[in-house]
């Protein structure tokens, strides 16, 4: 299975301040077609999963443009570029690219 | 709009069954695949198991394969989840999914299997 790994696992942020969770996978994500099927999803207290990015640095319909995502092979990035207090909740990354998919341990984002 | 809305959770004993349901609307549903993902209480998210649009092609987490059986019903716009010899380790919460890709979630149903 691929493994994917997320850090930090608590993130406290001033709001209005930048945030970044970091996702690393053990093998590389890059399927044959040449996608990469990395995914970022967001967890707000007592909700269902709500998929943020897609595919690595696409966002999702009605995802504020402050997220955004980034990286390559095995490095993935979710970046935050000011944080509102409705952010609050639990990031999970999720590779599609090795089934069956995986998701990180959760990074869970509060206000300071 | 999208909907999806899963139903059948409960308190089951250890060792018993239990099946749910996932209504699907608001999109082609027999075009899709659909995906089962659980979370534990307090914990993080484990995809369960997936099937394609015609339910030709299935897979399933190792910790449940052999005792859950995942299907779907594309005139009815349903995806199911059979399980079977269930254990206090499969106490969740049950999302159903659409695609692979994971871009739209129910709201979930508990399943809770204890003495």
């Amino acid at each position: 299975d691929v493994v994917m790994t997320q850090s930090p696992l608590s993130l406290p942020v001033t709001l209005g301040q930048p945030a970044s969770i970091s996702c690393r996978s053990s093998q590389s994500l890059v399927y044959s077609d040449g996608n990469t099927y990395l995914n970022w999803f967001q967890q707000r207290p007592g909700q269902s999963p709500r998929r943020l990015i897609y595919k690595v640095s696409n966002r999702d319909s009605g995802v504020p443009d402050r997220f955004s995502g980034s990286g390559s092979g095995t490095d993935f990035t979710l970046k935050i570029s000011r944080v509102e207090a409705e952010d609050v909740g639990v990031y999970y990354c999720m590779q599609g690219t090795h089934w069956l998919g995986t998701f990180g341990q959760g990074t869970k984002v509060e206000i300071k | 709009q999208v909907q999806l809305v899963e139903s059948g959770g409960g308190l089951v004993k250890p060792g018993g069954s239990l099946r749910l349901s996932c209504a699907a609307s608001g999109f082609t549903f027999s075009d899709y695949y659909m995906s089962w993902i659980r979370q534990a209480p307090g914990k993080g998210l484990e995809w369960v198991s997936y099937i394609s649009s015609s339910g030709s092609t299935i897979y399933y987490a190792d910790s449940v394969k052999g005792r859950f059986t995942i299907s779907r019903d594309n005139a009815k716009n349903s995806l199911y989840l059979q399980m079977n010899s269930l254990r206090a380790e499969d106490t969740a919460v049950y999302y159903c999914a659409s695609s692979t890709g994971l871009d739209y979630w129910g709201q979930g149903t508990l399943v809770t299997v204890s003495s």
